[in-house]
């Protein structure tokens, strides 16, 4: 079966800009998390989306938004990108919320966003 | 300081040899220990998950739990080149629906 497909791969943008990045759960998956990587901060909880709603949140500025649609589907926004924005971001599919002891979790090769 | 603390290497170690990862944590609430091993350009991977303290082995792999401590390892036996990646620990409480990570540690396996 398919994995989780993340787009576009890799992404250079410019300081202000915004951005949209997308991910496609895979199927029957109700659940989609996101998470920010960098070398200095590790991997970092985003927000959470179940049937269309936000669970939960991390402690990002309200700059990070996303949505997630009726076939499941996620994308998050950045707003007003700042040269700190720069990183990997991961999406992570579910049938159900969490990651905890959660083996059926499965993450996308993410999305590089370099911002300059 | 950080929820979860882990030394990000780079550990280089011959084939064959045991690796030893490690986390700390400070928050006792959590109860979900994990363990993600990240290949380059790739998003992570599930490796193993302990609920509450104590051992589990999977083939040449076993994670631990020492609450006590606030300490979990990752045992890796007979390493190979394809264990080369980056490890990282992960931990939730029973109640949130948050995990937090450590920054990972770079392995290389050198054959």
């Amino acid at each position: 079966k398919a994995g989780v497909t993340q787009t576009p791969r890799y992404l250079i943008k410019t300081r202000g800009q915004q951005v949209t990045l997308s991910c496609s759960p895979i199927s029957g998956h109700r659940s989609v998390s996101w998470y920010q990587q960098t070398p200095g901060q590790g991997l970092q909880f985003l927000f959470e989306y179940f049937s269309e709603t936000q669970r939960n949140k991390g402690n990002f500025p309200g700059r990070f938004s996303g949505r997630q649609f009726s076939n499941s589907r996620s994308e998050m926004n950045v707003s007003t990108l700042e040269l700190g924005d720069s990183a990997l971001y991961l999406c992570a599919s579910s049938l159900k919320l969490g990651l905890q002891g959660n083996t059926e979790a499965f993450f996308g090769q993410g999305t590089r966003l370099t911002v300059v | 300081q950080k929820e979860v603390e882990q030394d990000p290497g780079p550990l280089s170690v011959p084939e064959g040899a045991i690796v030893s990862l490690n986390c700390t944590y400070s928050n006792s609430a959590f109860q979900y220990f994990m363990w993600y091993r990240q290949y380059s350009r790739k998003g992570p991977e599930l490796l193993m998950y302990t609920y509450s303290s104590g051992n589990k082995e999977d083939g040449r792999f076993t994670a631990q739990v020492d609450k006590s401590s606030k300490y979990i390892s990752l045992f890796i036996r007979d390493s190979q080149p394809s264990d080369s990646a980056t490890y990282l620990c992960a931990m939730s409480d029973t109640g949130g629906f948050k995990t937090i990570f450590g920054a990972g540690t770079r392995l290389f396996v050198k054959a």
